[in-house]
């Protein structure tokens, strides 16, 4: 069985605060996908990393893909309270499942 | 809006009941898969249908099936209901189902299943 460990499982910082984010396995992935979800909503697709050691930016987010494709990390910089809300981290192996991390709550207080 | 549609938005039911929850894909999507969330359980994945035949299946109880019809829609169907199947329920779609960008999974509303 695949495991993704997201670290750390809350998060609790002030607006102007940059964070990261880690996604670790013992397993190497083909695709790793980052998702947000706000209470009561889907998850909502941010980014894709194929390639080991891709970065890939988003506005203020960005995204790593460890060079073995084991691990990941998402780091924001200069958070603001739209941040807020539950990122999940998914690996996706070469069949048809994504494993999905535990997630990372955040919230950014004004 | 990702294009994926689901319903009902909330279900109540009592245990014992047998609910049916209904998934629309996104336009061209020909994969199908369906995620349990609970709080103490994080998203877990249930099954997943490619072009009407299923492709995987995760942690999803006997007393649980799917299929997907011609049309793509795809539907949910949970039986003997008890206290512990309360969650939210989410249906998502992909292009296809091999791995890299292809298995970009876009995910519905979800549907807020109480059992009491």
């Amino acid at each position: 069985t695949q495991l993704l460990e997201q670290s750390p499982q809350f998060l609790s910082i002030q607006e102007g605060e940059n964070l990261t984010v880690y996604c670790n396995s013992s397993s190497v992935f083909s695709s790793l996908q980052w998702y947000r979800q706000e209470p009561g909503e889907g998850p909502v697709l941010l980014v894709t990393v194929v390639t080991g050691g891709e970065v890939k930016k988003l506005k203020r987010l960005t995204f790593q893909f460890g060079d073995a494709r084991k691990d990941s990390s998402l780091h924001i910089t200069a958070a603001q309270p739209g941040d807020t809300g539950l990122y999940l981290c998914a690996g996706n192996n070469a069949g048809n499942m994504l494993t999905f991390g535990g997630g990372t709550r955040l919230m950014v207080k004004p | 809006d990702s294009g994926v549609t689901q319903t009902p938005k909330h279900l109540i039911t009592a245990t014992g009941q047998r609910v049916t929850l209904r998934c629309s894909p996104r336009s061209g999507d020909l994969s199908v898969y369906w995620y349990q969330q609970s709080l103490d359980q994080g998203l877990q994945f249930l099954i997943q249908y490619y072009n009407g035949e299923e492709r995987a299946k995760g942690n999803i109880l006997e007393r649980f099936s799917a299929q997907q019809f011609p049309d793509l829609h795809s539907e949910l169907n949970l039986s003997s209901l008890e206290l512990g199947d309360s969650a939210l329920y989410f249906c998502a779609s992909s292009v296809a189902w091999a791995s890299g960008r292809s298995n970009e999974q876009f995910f519905g509303p979800g549907t807020r299943l109480t059992v009491l």
